[in-house]
């Protein structure tokens, strides 16, 4: 059964970098048709797609962040990651990882299978 | 980008009613490519529908989802205990693949 852990800070201070890990179990994530993506909820908000990569590292960002955003991904250790430059307290969310599908060629980002989430507060 | 609106806010109702919850998008949703999450405080979203209408793997058949366009709809046709949840849309047919803000469905 396919399983996914968000890893990171908890706490981060303004202006510094968001650095979070998604360990992937039970399936390996050199899948050819499945994408690795990252998705966050702000308290009160709505799910906010960040971006998703593919295990030959190709990426995929949401407009909105990208600029500010880092999606890698490591096939030996099987396990992606996110890097959010200069946040703020607009980046406290709880941040979940999600496996979609997709191919080398498109990417169909409807999330069926989730990390249990992870919450990261913005504060000096 | 496609804004999601969820009415309503919340649903009260009793186990064994039936559940009907709306999601209108502010633009055509491309190929229907609509979605439903269930989302249990605590724990992370579970896929429910996806094409507006395809059932998920392991989804009960009470969970039906209807709808094209601009228009869409959840439907939960006898509530069970578990069922009383948030319930969001998710739109991923425009990049940035937007997300509505949720319907709470709780106990009556």
């Amino acid at each position: 059964q396919l399983q996914l852990q968000e890893s990171g800070p908890g706490l981060v201070k303004p202006s510094e970098t968001l650095s979070l890990t998604c360990s992937v179990s039970g399936g390996s994530i050199s899948s050819r048709t499945y994408l690795w993506g990252w998705v966050r909820q702000p308290p009160g908000r709505a799910l906010e797609w960040i971006g998703s990569i593919y295990y030959s590292g190709a990426t995929y960002f949401n407009p909105s962040l990208r600029g500010r955003l880092t999606i890698s991904v490591d096939t030996s250790t099987n396990r992606f990651s996110l890097k959010v430059i200069s946040v703020s307290a607009a980046d406290t969310a709880v941040y979940y990882c999600a496996r979609h599908p997709g191919g080398s060629s498109y990417y169909s980002p409807v999330f069926d299978v989730w990390g249990q989430g992870t919450t990261v507060t913005v504060s000096s | 980008e496609i804004v999601l609106t969820q009415s309503p806010g919340t649903l009260s109702l009793s186990p064994g009613e039936r559940a009907t919850l709306s999601c209108r998008a502010s633009a055509t949703v491309i190929s229907n490519y609509l979605a439903w999450y269930q989302q249990r405080p605590g724990q992370a979203p579970r896929l429910l529908i996806y094409s507006a209408s395809s059932r998920a793997t392991g989804i009960p058949d009470r969970f039906s989802g209807s709808g094209s366009g601009t228009d869409f709809t959840l439907t939960i046709s006898r509530l069970e205990p578990e069922d009383f949840a948030v319930y969001s849309c998710q739109q991923y047919g425009s990049s940035p693949y937007s997300f509505g803000r949720g319907t709470k469905l709780e106990i009556k």
